[in-house]
């Protein structure tokens, strides 16, 4: 069955430093996003990315963010100067028709210390 | 601002009980409801209402939503310790994005 595979698994990064969270959707999926979950939180939109273009973003989602689809397979999530609440668990969903259909990946979980 | 809340926040039962999880929703231009179970760490679809008072069921659990009341619930019949999870519920807005809720975590005992 066809999946979304996030890497890495567990991410550890000093404060200040830029991480890239990645994320490979299902092969013939067009809309993609990106989710966190602060532990024991609830799970907040980040971001929504169609036709090579941000479609929303959410208050979170400020100039520390950004998303980008490199090679056509690739989408990833890139925060450039970690921030301690930044630590949560970062999803990333794919669908072929749209937020109803999204299919999630395993979460990259970050910790930034 | 957009919201769903969920009630209770936990469960605990023994295997073989019934539970109602409840979802309410305050938002502006609903599209759709969907349930989620969410064990470890994925977040897995169970069923998605658009439908006020139609029933979606899959094996042990059933869910419907009440448009009038902004609201829906997910029960499980037969309860087994594999249930355990928190259940997610988190609804579709016309922007296209998924709006959640805090979520119920239940625990089932043998």
């Amino acid at each position: 069955e066809p999946e979304v595979t996030q890497t890495p698994s567990h991410q550890v990064t000093q404060m200040g430093q830029e991480v890239i969270l990645r994320c490979v959707p299902i092969s013939n999926h067009l809309y993609f996003y990106w989710y966190r979950q602060i532990l024991g939180q609830k799970v907040e939109f980040l971001v929504s990315f169609y036709n090579n273009e941000i479609s929303e973003k959410s208050e979170i989602f400020d100039d520390q963010f950004s998303v980008e689809r490199p090679d056509g397979s690739n989408f990833t999530l890139k925060i450039r100067s970690t921030k301690l609440e930044d630590s949560a668990m970062y999803f990333c969903a794919s669908s072929e028709t749209g937020a109803t259909e999204a299919f999630f990946g395993q979460g990259t979980r970050l910790t930034v210390v | 601002e957009d919201k769903v809340v969920q009630s209770p926040l936990s469960l605990v039962v023994h295997e073989g009980d019934t539970v109602t999880l409840n979802c309410s929703y305050e938002v502006t231009n609903f599209r759709s409801l969907l349930w989620y179970k969410q064990e470890k760490k994925a977040p897995t679809f169970l069923f998605m209402l658009t439908s006020s008072g139609i029933e979606k069921k899959s094996g042990r659990l059933s869910s419907i939503l009440d448009k009038k009341e902004l609201s829906s619930i997910l029960n499980i019949t037969a309860t087994q310790t594999g249930d355990s999870a928190i259940y997610l519920c988190a609804v579709v807005v016309n922007t296209d994005k998924l709006i959640f809720g805090t979520g119920t975590r239940l625990q089932v005992f043998p």
